[in-house]
């Protein structure tokens, strides 16, 4: 119950193209959601987060997409570009503190 | 402001040594999170300390121990390596926002066990 499952484990886009990266949850004390971005060497870096109470949540050319009732949450990269290219994580947190990440997503975006 | 700051950032042992990995929050963070990235398990979560106290846990052995100072700082301890510790170990400090803490996370301790 305390698991994130994220699909796909790796994605190939176009450049200028959407990258969709879905995860599910199953613990409904879930009450945060963020999204990471890790780069080789690197370690994760908050890219946008949602809290169940709004179905949608955009930054740039990342939006958050919520669905409460079917407990699943999707990330989209809009025109989708080379610097994009990276591992994303989704993450749930009950209360303030306790994170559990899905298993990533390799991301290649083709120039 | 300076970013989370982990030492060493490599490190290779042996089989049966400990090892002791340091994690510097950013100014003014007072949670400290560590957590294990392995390429078959993700990210999965060590224990977090606020104010030199643990408040949780993750699900690994008691060879896996960690401790925060006074001014934040903060080390976990791995005793009698096995190979299948051989991971990126990252630290994460959190703030307040919203509510919510918000997690930041430094560059990790690449450790290999032989």
């Amino acid at each position: 119950q305390q698991q994130v499952k994220q699909s796909p484990q790796s994605l190939i886009v176009q450049k200028g193209g959407i990258s969709i990266i879905n995860c599910a949850y199953e613990n409904t004390a879930f009450d945060y959601f963020p999204w990471y971005q890790q780069f080789p060497g690197k370690g994760p870096a908050l890219l946008i987060a949602i809290r169940p109470d709004v179905s949608e949540k955009k930054e740039g050319r990342f939006t958050i997409s919520f669905n409460k009732s079917a407990k699943q949450f999707s990330l989209h990269i809009m025109d989708s570009q080379p610097g994009d290219s990276a591992t994303y994580f989704c993450a749930a947190a009950e209360g303030t503190y306790k994170y559990i990440f899905g298993t990533g997503t390799r991301l290649k975006v083709l120039a | 402001k300076a970013g989370v700051t982990q030492t060493p950032r490599y490190l290779i042992k042996t089989r049966g040594q400990q090892v002791t990995l340091s994690c510097s929050p950013i100014s003014g963070h007072r949670s400290v999170s560590w957590y294990q990235q392995t390429p078959g398990q993700g990210l999965q979560f060590l224990f977090e300390y606020f104010s030199e106290t643990q408040r949780n846990k993750g699900n690994f052995p008691g060879r896996f121990s960690g401790r925060q100072f006074s001014n934040s700082r903060s080390e976990m301890n791995v005793s009698t390596l096995e190979l299948g510790d051989s991971a990126l170990y990252l630290c994460a400090s959190s703030s307040l926002r919203d509510g919510r803490n918000e997690q930041f996370f430094g560059p990790g301790t690449r450790l290999t066990v032989l």
